[in-house]
């Protein structure tokens, strides 16, 4: 069973348009963390944010914020007033807590995103 | 640059050939993870090293990959006698012992099984 699901698979907005990246995530576990990731065209995988399971507040960093709720196992991502540069394959990942490997990350499958000018 | 640096970056190779990659971590981070990422998928873990000990392998790992991290710093990971599945984008990351698992991600490498 997919630990991560990311429903979207593509997202297409206009530039200066907000978008949300929905994740949902399944885990035994009550210590838990979960991560978004940027991938560009080149390949390489940024991090972007961290978030443990005893913390439930929402962060904003920029044009970025994320929205993390336990009730319905989901850590969404929004990106306020979109730019071309956002155009990306993001990730939303889930790492379990005791007796799993640090690091060992479950990732969905990405939803690209595409910015238009 | 001081990222994580992974080569070849791309390698093209006929089926029933052996393979072999680098991975150079971040200086101080004792860490070390190998990925697999295939066509529209995330990436999937391989394997895991603590300084130079194999502390975790993946069932995605079958008898035709090795993983080696001799001196706790750079790593190889080498397919023997590879299958046109074996072609996907194989990621390393590394991080450091309370990095509260932030992985850094070198850019990957390409292989092609033909």
């Amino acid at each position: 069973a997919q630990k991560v699901t990311q429903a979207q698979t593509e997202i297409s907005v206009v530039e200066k348009e907000d978008v949300t990246l929905d994740c949902v995530y399944e885990t035994r576990d009550t210590t838990y963390y979960l991560f978004w990731y940027k991938q560009p065209p080149s390949g390489e995988l940024v991090f972007l944010i961290r978030r443990n399971s005893f913390d439930e507040q929402n962060e904003i960093s920029g044009r970025y914020s994320w929205n993390f709720q336990k009730s319905t196992s989901s850590f969404n991502f929004t990106i306020t007033a979109s730019q071309v540069v956002d155009s990306a394959v993001y990730f939303c990942a889930l790492s379990e807590g005791r007796g799993s490997t640090l690091g060992r990350l479950y990732f969905g499958r990405g939803t690209q995103l595409t910015v238009w000018p | 640059d001081t990222g994580v640096s992974q080569n070849p970056r791309h390698k093209i190779t006929k089926r029933g050939q052996n393979v072999t990659f680098r991975c150079d971590p971040i200086s101080e981070h004792n860490r070390l993870y190998w990925y697999r990422q295939t066509l529209g998928q995330g990436p999937e873990f391989l394997t895991y090293f603590q300084n130079e000990a194999q502390l975790e392998k993946s069932r995605l790992l079958s008898d035709r990959f090795s993983a080696e991290r001799p001196k706790g710093s750079f790593s190889t990971l080498e397919i023997q006698r590879t299958e046109q599945g074996d072609s996907a984008m194989y990621l390393c990351a590394s991080s450091f012992t309370g990095g509260n698992e932030k992985l850094f991600f070198g850019s990957g490498t390409q292989l092609s099984v033909l």
